[in-house]
């Protein structure tokens, strides 16, 4: 019930694409969803995030589309760049102490 | 603003070494986590802290311990190095809901 769900594993999309990474977590309690962005040899840092009482949110190119009855929520990369190769985290979380982690999404942006 | 700093960067240990690996944030948050990554397996708990002197386990926290004497630092213990532990190891930190990592320190047990 802990579990957050992200796939794919990875995804390579040729530059300009929209790239989706989609995510699915089973405790209703959950009420933060954040995404967070890792390059190479960094630690993960937030990029966006998202409550359940939205569906969707936008911050320059990246948007979080919620779907709160289907427990599930993806990242959505427009007119993406070569610099967002990246690995993509999904994570949830129900209180300040502890979020909950995706296995992560290898994107790779080709020019 | 430093942000979260992590030593060492990178080390190699030998099968039931132990070692410290250090944690300090000076942003003054309450909250500060320890998480392993794998290849493919995203970010485990291994403890956090939700302020000095209080921790607690987190997903995996087998062959591990930590300390929170003060706000800024919390250090993570391995007593009898394995290497089921190699791995990379972030540090986090926390006011609210929004983690800030450090840069990491990789780990090799052989």
């Amino acid at each position: 019930q802990q579990q957050v769900k992200q796939s794919p594993q990875s995804l390579i999309v040729q530059k300009g694409g929209i790239p989706i990474i989609n995510c699915a977590y089973e405790n209703t309690a959950f009420d933060y969803f954040p995404w967070y962005q890792q390059f190479p040899g960094k630690g993960p840092a937030l990029l966006i995030a998202i409550r359940p009482d939205v569906s969707e949110k936008k911050e320059g190119r990246f948007t979080i589309s919620f779907n709160k009855s289907a427990k599930q929520f993806s990242l959505h990369i427009m007119d993406s760049q070569p610099g967002d190769s990246a690995t993509y985290f999904c994570a949830a979380s129900d209180s300040a102490s502890k979020i909950i982690f995706g296995s992560g999404t290898r994107l790779s942006i080709r020019p | 603003n430093a942000g979260v700093t992590q030593t060492p960067k990178f080390r190699i240990l030998k099968i039931g070494q132990s070692m410290t690996l250090q944690c300090t944030q000076d942003m003054n948050h309450n909250y500060m986590y320890w998480y392993r990554q794998d290849p493919g397996m995203g970010l485990k708990l291994i403890y956090y802290s939700v302020g000095a002197g209080i921790t607690d386990k987190g997903e995996v926290p087998n062959g591990y311990n930590v300390s929170r004497s003060t706000t800024e630092d919390f250090p993570l213990r391995l007593e009898l190095a394995a290497p089921s532990q190699t791995s990379v190891y972030f540090c986090a930190s926390s006011w609210g809901e929004t983690q800030y990592f450090g840069p990491g320190t990789r780990l090799l047990v052989l």
